[in-house]
């Protein structure tokens, strides 16, 4: 079964410091991981996709990294701000099209 | 683009009666999904599309969950009797060929 774990399942920290959310995957034949950010009864929005070929992402403040070998993939949210208060999530995509989902990092932000 | 787009935002309703979610997707995006999320289950994959053809519904849990796909602007989910265990959160995804998934922001349903 293709399972995706997510640690730690909260986490609070002050405002400015760097955030670090780890991804772990069971079957490394993925075809991309994606990042998902989930605002308290809201949608998921798409923050990240690495394809399985790439070994990092980036986008402004955010960076994922991918390691197939290793099965694990991190996210890390440079000087974090309250709004970065969320869920995130992180979903590895195999060739049936199906994404695995993790159970989600809640992030807290104090500031 | 307007994004994924989901009707009703919200739905309560009596246990054994029919509901209707729906779903457009992004506009030019081939494939679309459907997932349900619960506290207990996380998010799950009920079925999804490609070029409005189902292609695996596996995880639709029972013959009460079907779903279409009549073009490729306009999807259904329909659950037949509703029960309470039922209740949760859908959301309809639409991807394009680089397989990014982008979520609608959901149906709040609530039976009774």
């Amino acid at each position: 079964k293709q399972e995706v774990t997510q640690i730690p399942a909260a986490l609070s920290v002050p405002e400015g410091e760097n955030l670090v959310l780890n991804c772990s995957f069971t079957d490394s034949a993925i075809y991309n991981l994606q990042w998902f950010r989930q605002d308290p009864g809201k949608g998921l929005t798409s923050l990240l996709l690495i394809q399985s070929s790439q070994r990092e992402q980036t986008s402004g403040r955010l960076n994922a990294s991918l390691d197939k070998s290793s099965g694990r993939s991190t996210l890390y949210i440079a000087a974090s701000q309250p709004g970065d208060s969320a869920t995130y999530l992180c979903a590895a995509l195999y060739n049936d099209y199906k994404l695995s989902f993790g159970a989600g990092t809640t992030v807290t932000v104090r500031a | 683009d307007a994004g994924v787009i989901q009707s009703p935002r919200h739905e309560v309703t009596e246990m054994g009666q029919e509901v209707t979610l729906r779903c457009k997707p992004i506009s030019g995006h081939d494939y679309l999904f459907w997932y349900r999320q619960t506290m207990m289950r996380g998010l799950e994959l009920l079925i999804y599309f490609n070029n409005n053809v189902p292609i695996d519904d596996s995880g639709m849990p029972e013959d009460r969950f079907s779903a279409k796909m009549p073009n490729a602007s306009f999807s259904t989910l329909k659950i037949q009797p509703s029960e309470p265990r039922d209740s949760a959160v859908y959301f309809c995804a639409s991807s394009p060929p680089t397989r990014e998934q982008y979520f609608g922001p959901g149906t709040r349903l609530t039976v009774t």
